[in-house]
């Protein structure tokens, strides 16, 4: 399957810093990116859709402001998490769909950024 | 609205035990329905998907079959293994907009030996 890489893997911060995670599709075209948050035995929160070229779409009670999406070109997203809080740690997690989505065209994950903020 | 509801975890077996995982959905329209496998510490996998009524994935053991008139996509296994110990999650997948993916709560399963 194609690839997707996400960085860092793990990230400490203090708190009022801001951290930047990227997820990069290594051999396809992505268009389109999602940005999840994962919250320890949870499901997946989609965050916002990444749109290359264009604002990203926040998903309802997501503040913009805070999380901070670019898909600057078409295999990279970056998400940063500005003025970090201890309550903004948790597992963050980007998915890619290649350009050429089809019907059933699955998502591929990167492997997810711990974020603690201490 | 869309959704999907998986029974809740964690679920513990015997090596070589048979498991079911439920998953069931709500959505308009015709999505396709995928089972995602996440190790610990890293991202999701893709284990199977369907894309439409009766259509049946599988992969490493693992089947499911879509189930439109039960709104069903139960996760199924003839004989696990440790290391099939993993978080499970049953996503759909909408057919219009940018095609997102839905994801239920997650079960756990741990395998012992």
């Amino acid at each position: 399957g194609a690839v997707v890489s996400q960085h860092p893997s793990r990230v400490i911060c203090k708190s009022g810093t801001s951290v930047k995670i990227e997820c990069r599709s290594l051999d396809f075209q992505a268009t389109t990116m999602f940005w999840y948050r994962q919250f320890p035995k949870k499901s997946l929160m989609l965050m916002a859709t990444s749109n290359e070229g264009s604002k990203a779409t926040y998903e309802q009670g997501v503040e913009k402001d805070k999380f901070l999406i670019n898909h600057a070109s078409l295999t990279l997203s970056t998400l940063t998490v500005t003025s970090a809080h201890p309550e903004d740690s948790s597992f963050y997690i980007c998915s890619a769909r290649s350009h050429l989505v089809t019907r059933g065209a699955e998502a591929f994950f990167g492997q997810g950024t711990r974020l603690t903020v201490v | 609205g869309d959704s999907v509801t998986q029974m809740e975890g964690p679920v513990t077996l015997s090596e070589e035990a048979f498991l079911t995982i439920n998953c069931t959905y709500t959505a308009t329209g015709y999505p396709s329905l995928f089972w995602y496998v996440q190790y610990p510490g890293e991202g999701l996998q893709l284990l199977l998907k369907a894309t439409k009524a009766d259509d049946k994935g599988s992969n490493k053991g693992f089947e499911a079959t879509y189930r439109k008139e039960t709104t069903s996509f139960h996760l199924e296994k003839g004989s696990v293994q440790v290391s099939d110990s993993a978080v499970y999650f049953c996503a759909l997948g909408l057919s219009g907009g940018y095609n997102k993916l839905i994801f239920g709560a997650g079960t756990r399963l741990a395998v012992h030996p």
